[in-house]
């Protein structure tokens, strides 16, 4: 079974929906991360959380939101979907406290906003 | 200025061909360096970490330059396998906040 999970994989949405994409992962990682990848323009970070009570901005978290709702979830909900938010987003997990931290990413939900 | 910046490519190589790829970073207290590859809509995946004397992974071997900032990848034998985007990756190294900043990608693609 894969290590972090993301659901839906591919979502086609309207313009002014809310929607709610979900990450799970087994890993025991605190430090949860939603990115958002673009063409040309690579990983962008939304938001980031280093445990269950700590929520971060990133670059771009404008019209995004977040929850964490427990250790292995970390959901990220757009609540007026507009159709520059077409992308793929990516989940990600990784150790706590390593100098050499490194990423493990979910397998991308591909979001089309009409 | 970009905190990573990479040649987009794309690079299109012949099987068998060396190639190399340059990343630069520019908050040089950055501590820890890495490339990851990513293939057509997957995930990104760790290929490898970047020490500052250097490191080889079978046909990658991966360079750092602390004086000038900057990270190579360098892929021997290519194969076709091989083709991917490959992500530069630097880890600022703070603690309580977000350290780890991607580039955007050098393309790669192997011809037969």
């Amino acid at each position: 079974d894969a290590d972090v999970t993301q659901t839906p994989r591919n979502r086609i949405t309207k313009t002014g929906k809310r929607i709610m994409l979900e990450c799970s992962q087994t890993k025991g990682h605190d430090r949860m991360y939603w990115y958002r990848q673009d063409p040309g323009l690579g990983l962008r970070l939304i938001y980031y959380s280093f445990d269950v009570k700590d929520i971060n901005k990133g670059e771009i978290s404008d019209g995004y939101s977040v929850s964490r709702q427990a250790q292995a979830k970390f959901s990220l909900s757009l609540e007026s979907a507009i159709p520059n938010q077409t992308a793929l987003y990516f989940c990600a997990t990784s150790e706590p406290g390593q100098q050499e931290e490194t990423q493990y990413f979910g397998p991308g939900t591909r979001l089309l906003v009409l | 200025r970009k905190e990573v910046e990479q040649d987009p490519g794309p690079f299109n190589v012949p099987e068998g061909a060396t190639v190399a790829f340059n990343c630069t970073y520019s908050n040089s207290a950055s501590q820890s360096f890495f490339w990851y590859r990513q293939d057509c809509r997957k995930e990104p995946k760790l290929l490898m970490s970047v020490y500052s004397s250097g490191n080889e992974d079978g046909r990658f071997t991966a360079q750092l330059n602390r004086a000038s900032q900057y990270i190579s990848l360098l892929i021997r034998d290519s194969k076709l396998s091989d083709s991917a985007t490959y992500l530069c990756v630097v880890n600022r190294g703070q603690t309580g906040a977000n350290n780890l900043f991607f580039g955007t990608g050098t393309r790669l693609t192997v011809i037969p």
